[in-house]
């Protein structure tokens, strides 16, 4: 069954250090998407990056970056240099043609990032 | 911004009621989606439309309803509603197909009290 778990409920660091949040996805489609938001205190869900199931290259923009492993069946998300405002809770969410492309949320990461 | 309205922010209301939450997705958008959130079940996906006509369901209660008018705007409707039902309802829309990225609302948080 399909399934995004993000293990790590809350993560608290200091300003400038680096920060990973994991992902673990689990489908049996061999095409999907997977997805990255954003849920700052003020509640709304951004969107941060997708990525499909063929493309397996690391991303990066400014201070963010992602490793997707189809291996280890994981799409990890990285923030060097953190800030205050990257305080928030970011979800992990699986989209695969098995579900009709719904979004399957992970449960969410919390990260405190202290000044 | 993500170009997604919905209204309204917040509502109040008391057990056995019922409401309506309203959303207007991106210009051009043809998709539209609803997810509940809430602190026991997370991030949860209810139901989508596309172009008007009931594309895909989920975890959505018999008491739910929605709908996507010919302007795109769609309408969830919730009713007999019981103190569980608090949560927070975002409205989501994307451009085509359910393959295209999904851009999310701010949300309307219901309170059932």
């Amino acid at each position: 069954a399909q399934k995004v778990t993000q293990a790590q409920t809350e993560i608290s660091v200091v300003e400038k250090e680096d920060v990973t949040l994991d992902c673990v996805y689990e489908t049996r489609d061999t095409t999907y998407y997977l997805f990255w938001y954003k849920q700052p205190p003020s509640g709304e869900l951004v969107f941060l990056i997708r990525r499909n199931s063929f493309d397996e290259q690391n991303e990066i923009s400014g201070r963010y970056s992602w490793n997707f492993q189809k291996s280890t069946s994981s799409f990890n998300f990285t923030i060097t240099a953190s800030q205050v405002v990257d305080s928030a809770v970011y979800f992990c969410a699986l989209s695969e043609l098995d579900s009709s492309y719904k979004l399957i949320f992970g449960s969410g990461t919390r990260l405190l990032v202290r000044p | 911004d993500s170009g997604v309205t919905q209204t309204p922010k917040h509502l109040i209301t008391a057990t056995g009621q019922r409401v309506t939450l309203r959303c207007s997705p991106r210009s051009g958008d043809l998709s539209v989606y609803w997810y509940q959130q809430s602190l026991d079940q997370g991030l949860q996906f209810l139901i989508q439309y596309y172009n008007g006509e009931e594309r895909a369901k989920g975890n959505i209660l018999e008491r739910f309803s929605a709908q996507q008018f010919p302007d795109l705007h769609s309408e969830l409707n919730l009713s007999s509603l019981e103190l569980g039902d608090s949560a927070l309802y975002f409205c989501a829309s994307s451009a085509r197909t359910s393959t295209d990225t999904q851009y999310f609302g701010p949300g309307t948080r219901l309170t059932v009290l």
